[in-house]
């Protein structure tokens, strides 16, 4: 059973685009949704997180808009960068213990 | 460099060997957890520790696997009897709190199994 579903697989964005990443969860018990991302060869690292209690949150070029109805929220990804060509994913999790993880998206940013 | 530590970083075993991954959490952790990552997907909880005692083992196979994280020395993930569906990224991750709030989980660099 897949709670996080994650669109699209892959995406490519040119240099100084935006990039959006969709995640729709199932579980309204999840209280705790990071993004990850990951470069290849190496493990998954947090670049940011949200409560469900805040419908945006904004990290530098990273923010997370969070629909509680909806049970979705999205990462966007401002003035995209070739440095940012890795892949992310979002998660999900209760009282942020073991993480549900969504199946990932490959970014390319091209010059 | 006080992050998650994970050897070897790469492992291959033949069909029915047993594999061995160790996790050395971050300083100060003593909560622990192993995601598995199949190629092209994304990654799937398999169980968390806390130093002498497993939490949570819902994601683990039934049949030859096995974890354990003592009260001294790394976290262990046992793979009995490897078959080649076992072949993956294996990453560790470590947490101050075993919940709550600002309960980051920091991932280690992972173990890629392959068998042959």
């Amino acid at each position: 059973q897949q709670q996080v579903k994650q669109s699209p697989q892959s995406l490519i964005v040119q240099k100084g685009g935006i990039s959006i990443i969709n995640c729709a969860y199932e579980n309204t018990a999840f209280d705790y949704f990071p993004w990850y991302q990951q470069f290849p060869g190496k493990g998954p690292a947090l670049l940011i997180a949200i409560r469900p209690d805040v419908s945006e949150k904004k990290e530098g070029r990273f923010t997370i808009s969070f629909n509680k109805s909806a049970k979705q929220f999205s990462l966007h990804i401002m003035d995209s960068q070739p440095g940012d060509s890795a892949t992310y994913f979002c998660a999900a999790t209760k009282s942020a213990s073991k993480l549900t993880f969504g199946t990932g998206t490959r970014l390319q940013v091209t010059l | 460099n006080a992050g998650v530590m994970q050897n070897p970083r790469h492992l291959v075993r033949r069909r029915g060997q047993e594999a061995r991954l160790r996790c050395s959490p971050m300083k100060g952790h003593s909560h622990v957890y192993w995601y598995r990552q199949l190629p092209e997907e994304g990654l799937k909880f398999m169980v968390y520790l806390q130093k002498e005692n497993i939490i949570d083992e819902s994601g683990m196979p039934k049949e030859r696997f096995s974890a354990e994280f003592p009260k001294e020395g790394p976290s262990i993930l046992r793979i009995q009897q490897v078959v080649r569906g076992d072949s993956a990224a294996y990453f560790c991750a470590s947490s101050l709190l075993g919940q709550g709030l600002n309960n980051e989980q920091f991932f280690g660099p992972g173990t890629r199994l392959t068998v042959l």
